[in-house]
């Protein structure tokens, strides 16, 4: 999993709450990157940044936000509008030289009770 | 748009055995093609990519991979499975400036 850590590793949240997912890398990389797993359906990109102070929407931005202030951190948040946020969320970073290989972090699985 | 299919959920094969793991492209202009694999509850690690040049790409953990352009094929192949190595397995293509996963197939090698 490289320089990069996630946490809380498991985290469970009533309805309505908001929760911040955190993302730190000591890699010096420029582009971050956050995913949703879920079975079968492989990896869905929710948001994601190239430097600092600007961020990006995926694929599945609708119910998520994220802020970029520091080069290191990208923390994501679930917010109550996500209507099924039960899932493996996965940070990701990537040195713009290397053409597209990024490092993955352990991820953290968020439950809904 | 760029995309990547795997058409397979789960690959079985027996330990010692060569294994295949199956992924098609479709992309505008020159793919950058990768594979990732995912131990149970942890993220992805990066196996091999291909950019350009030859065909064939040797990755970590004895794996290769081979760019075939007349069929739209990146397959991930391994000389001789190991029972470590069942896991799930990711293909991805780069567009611009982030990529785009396959739906990931299941590797089973049984002792």
């Amino acid at each position: 999993d490289g320089g990069i850590t996630q946490s809380p590793k498991y985290l469970f949240r009533k309805e309505g709450q908001n929760v911040t997912l955190s993302c730190e890398q000591n890699l010096n990389h420029d582009a971050m990157y956050w995913y949703r797993q879920d079975p079968g359906q492989g990896l869905r990109l929710i948001y994601y940044s190239q430097i600092v102070n600007d961020f990006q929407k995926g694929d599945i931005a609708e119910g998520y936000s994220v802020s970029r202030e520091k080069k290191e951190s990208f923390p994501l948040t679930v917010t109550s509008a996500q209507k099924n946020p039960t899932a493996f969320y996965l940070c990701a970073s990537m040195r713009d030289a290397e053409v597209g290989t990024q490092y993955f972090g352990p991820g953290t699985r968020l439950t809904v009770l | 748009a760029q995309s990547v299919a795997q058409p397979e959920d789960q690959v079985n094969v027996a330990e010692g055995n060569p294994l295949t793991v199956k992924c098609t492209y479709s992309v505008s202009g020159n793919p950058y093609l990768f594979w990732y694999v995912q131990y149970p509850n942890r993220g992805l690690q990066f196996l091999l990519k291909y950019i350009t040049g030859d065909n064939l790409v040797k990755g970590s953990y004895g794996f290769e991979a081979e760019f075939n352009k007349s069929q739209t094929s990146f397959h991930l192949k391994k000389p001789s499975a190991l029972v470590s190595d069942s896991a799930l397995y990711f293909c991805a293509v780069r567009d611009v400036d982030k990529l785009i996963f396959g739906t990931g197939t299941r590797l089973q090698v049984f002792p």
